[in-house]
């Protein structure tokens, strides 16, 4: 099992509709989790931090938090295509180090 | 803002060569880290370093070593650069603090001939 899975895509949405990309992680202990967002040829940009359980929003993105199934989302309101990236979900890993796992990542494809 | 810069964006050297990559944060970060990032394998972490003259292997380390004389720079060498060295590398930073995110510089496309 991997310490860290997502859904590697392609995810499909119609402009303007919800996105939701979610991420399952391994190590129960786990306390903070991010999502970036990559577009093509270009380098892991942060979008968002979440550190307890339940939603928190910025913006017309939302993560959300469940450490009981331990899962985390991301959901994006109204699309577009902008939004077309691969976004990875982050697990920071025990002990002290700052290290994250990283996902292998969510591509999702906003269509006009 | 947090700026990581990385010394070049795309690179091309010869197999065998020594290749330096080099990596500045402007945010005081006491953790710094190097990653290679190939299609279908996603980000993979080579070493870090949470102080300095302090390192660590990641999970491949093999056919790299890692510098850091001062706290803002941390270098990326290939000691004998090889064609399977060939891709994306990511620097990062992040405050050592708990629940701290990674802050990425813009990338080295590297590619071996």
């Amino acid at each position: 099992q991997k310490e860290v899975e997502q859904n590697s895509g392609p995810l499909s949405v119609p402009e303007g509709a919800i996105a939701s990309l979610n991420c399952t992680y391994s190590d129960r202990v786990s306390q903070s989790f991010f999502w970036y967002r990559q577009y093509s040829g270009k380098s892991p940009e942060l979008i968002m931090s979440i550190y307890s359980n339940g939603d928190k929003e910025d913006g017309r993105f939302t993560a959300q938090l469940n450490k009981a199934s331990q899962y985390v989302s991301l959901l994006i309101r109204d699309s577009q295509p902008s939004d077309s990236a691969t976004y990875l979900c982050a697990v920071r890993s025990r002990g002290n180090t700052g290290k994250l796992i990283f996902g292998q990542g969510t591509t999702l494809q906003v269509k006009p | 803002d947090v700026k990581v810069t990385q010394s070049s964006r795309y690179l091309v050297k010869r197999t065998g060569e020594k290749v330096f990559l080099e990596c500045v944060q402007d945010m005081d970060h006491e953790n710094m880290f190097w990653y290679r990032q190939d299609p279908g394998l996603g980000l993979r972490l080579i070493y870090f370093s949470y102080d300095v003259k302090m390192k660590e292997k990641g999970d491949i380390p093999e056919g790299y070593s890692v510098s850091r004389e001062k706290k803002e720079r941390f270098s990326l060498i290939l000691e004998s650069a090889s064609t399977n060295q060939t891709s994306m590398y990511l620097c990062a930073s992040s405050w050592r603090g708990g629940g701290q995110p990674q802050h990425f510089g813009d990338g080295t496309r590297l590619s071996i001939l």
